[in-house]
């Protein structure tokens, strides 16, 4: 089966570091990402995780741990702008070639001033 | 074009209607996905086009939905007799096929969603 949990919803104050944590269960795995959402927006892709370790990418980085099956997104100097959903997600390939992206319920971050 | 466009932006039916969504992916992108998010949900998978292959529909609900990709480009989602549950957001995304693009990362490219409000 396949299983990705968020914690639905977070609150942090600007200036601030927020963890938004992420793990998951899928019959198979190549890669987790990581979407921002605004409100009545299209998802847009913040990062991608294939191999174990921390990427980096400005104020946000992402990690991954396969063994455990859980990934976080670290968003630094938060910012009002980051007041967003934010959705995790896994690609789940059984085949070469097909790669169908399973997400998570996503977590609606808010930012405070 | 530069992005991924869909149409409508928002359609109010009666329950028993049909409808039609449209995307329009990304010029170049081989493989195109439809999602449904309901409100405060996740992201639904429904069905996923690549290339000249057959179609993975394993998402999709019933036999009410449909879905064709013309040409290799533009796509159509078909909802028959729609009941109020088919209310939600329909997202099409547009990807290259894997090992190609970034990194083999294969991002998907969303459009703005369709809001479908059945009455």
């Amino acid at each position: 089966g396949q299983n990705i949990d968020q914690p639905t919803e977070m609150t942090a104050t600007e200036g601030a570091i927020v963890q938004i944590n992420c793990t998951y269960q899928t019959s198979g795995f190549n890669g987790l990402f990581w979407y921002q959402q605004h409100a009545g927006e299209a998802p847009t892709f913040l990062s991608y995780n294939v191999l174990d370790g921390l990427e980096e990418k400005g104020r946000f980085s992402s990690f991954l741990s396969r063994s455990k099956g859980y990934s976080y997104l670290l968003l630094k100097e938060l910012q009002m702008k980051d007041s967003a959903s934010y959705l995790c997600a896994v690609r789940d390939t059984r085949n070469t070639g097909f790669q169908k992206l399973v997400f998570g319920t996503g977590t609606r971050l808010l930012v405070s001033p | 074009g530069a992005g991924v466009s869909q149409s409508p932006s928002n359609k109010v039916t009666e329950k028993g209607k049909d409808v039609e969504l449209r995307c329009d992916p990304i010029s170049g992108h081989t493989a195109l996905y439809w999602y449904r998010q309901s409100l405060g949900q996740g992201l639904e998978f429904l069905i996923y086009f690549q290339g000249n292959s057959a179609p993975d529909k394993s998402g999709l609900p019933s036999d009410r939905f449909s879905a064709e990709r013309t040409g290799g480009s533009v796509s159509t989602l078909t909802i028959q007799r729609t009941q109020q549950e088919d209310s939600a957001v329909y997202l099409c995304a547009s990807s290259f096929l894997m090992g190609q693009g970034y990194s083999g990362a294969n991002v998907l490219t969303f459009g703005a969603g369709s809001r479908l409000t059945v009455l």
